[in-house]
């Protein structure tokens, strides 16, 4: 089975670095994702890992490891904007490849 | 990058009626997908969608409740039968490029009274 756990809501400030994590348990893996979605509106990629390591685009950066099962999303710089919710999604290498997505993040940026 | 349209974007439903959605890409692709998002929560995987097999239903789904079309590699169609007000939430269609990133349509509100 899959399991992908990440924790309900965080709380940071304007211009901070947060971090948030997520952790995976699946029967197959062919990539990990992130995905920011605010209110009202359809989820948007952000980021994807496939190998161990860091990956860095602009203020958003992931991490991956396989051997954990762990993965972070860093978010420096806050803005305002970035409230949202970041879904952690999980893609198998069985079953046409499908993904399947975490409860997502709910992250709130305060002035 | 692909452009995904879905029709309607919003209804409300009697119960026990049926509404198709249908989901429109503006590029030729392989695997198509669609999820239900319930208010506050994450999405839910419905089925996967590849044209030319039939739809793979995940578990709590089944296609008499959700039929499902792929008539070709840029249209699908998703019905909900006999709805109830349980089926309430948002529908969104989903495909992959390449394998790799996924992209969503602005998704269908469905309210069902």
């Amino acid at each position: 089975g899959q399991n992908i756990d990440q924790p309900t809501e965080m709380t940071a400030t304007e211009g901070a670095i947060v971090q948030i994590n997520c952790t995976y348990q699946t029967s197959g893996f062919n990539g990990l994702f992130w995905y920011q979605q605010h209110a009202g509106e359809a989820p948007t990629f952000l980021s994807y890992n496939v190998l161990d390591g860091l990956e860095e685009k602009g203020r958003f950066s992931s991490f991956l490891s396989r051997s954990k099962g762990y993965s972070y999303l860093l978010l420096k710089e806050l803005q305002m904007k970035d409230s949202a919710s970041y879904l952690c999604a999980v893609r198998g290498n069985t079953g046409g490849f499908k993904t399947i997505f975490g409860a997502g993040t709910r992250l709130f940026v305060k002035a | 990058s692909a452009v995904i349209s879905q029709k309607p974007s919003r209804d409300i439903c009697q119960r026990g009626t049926s509404l198709t959605i249908q989901c429109q890409v503006d590029s030729q692709v392989t695997m198509m997908f669609w999820y239900r998002q319930q208010p506050g929560q994450s999405l839910t995987l419905i089925a996967t969608a590849n044209q030319g097999s039939e739809a793979t239903y995940e578990s709590g789904f089944v296609i008499d409740k959700f039929p499902i079309s792929r008539p070709n590699l840029t249209f699908s169609t998703l019905t909900v039968s006999n709805m109830s007000p349980e089926d309430s939430s948002i529908y969104l269609c989903s495909v992959a490029l390449d394998g790799y990133e996924q992209y969503f349509g602005p998704g269908t509100r469905l309210t069902v009274t």
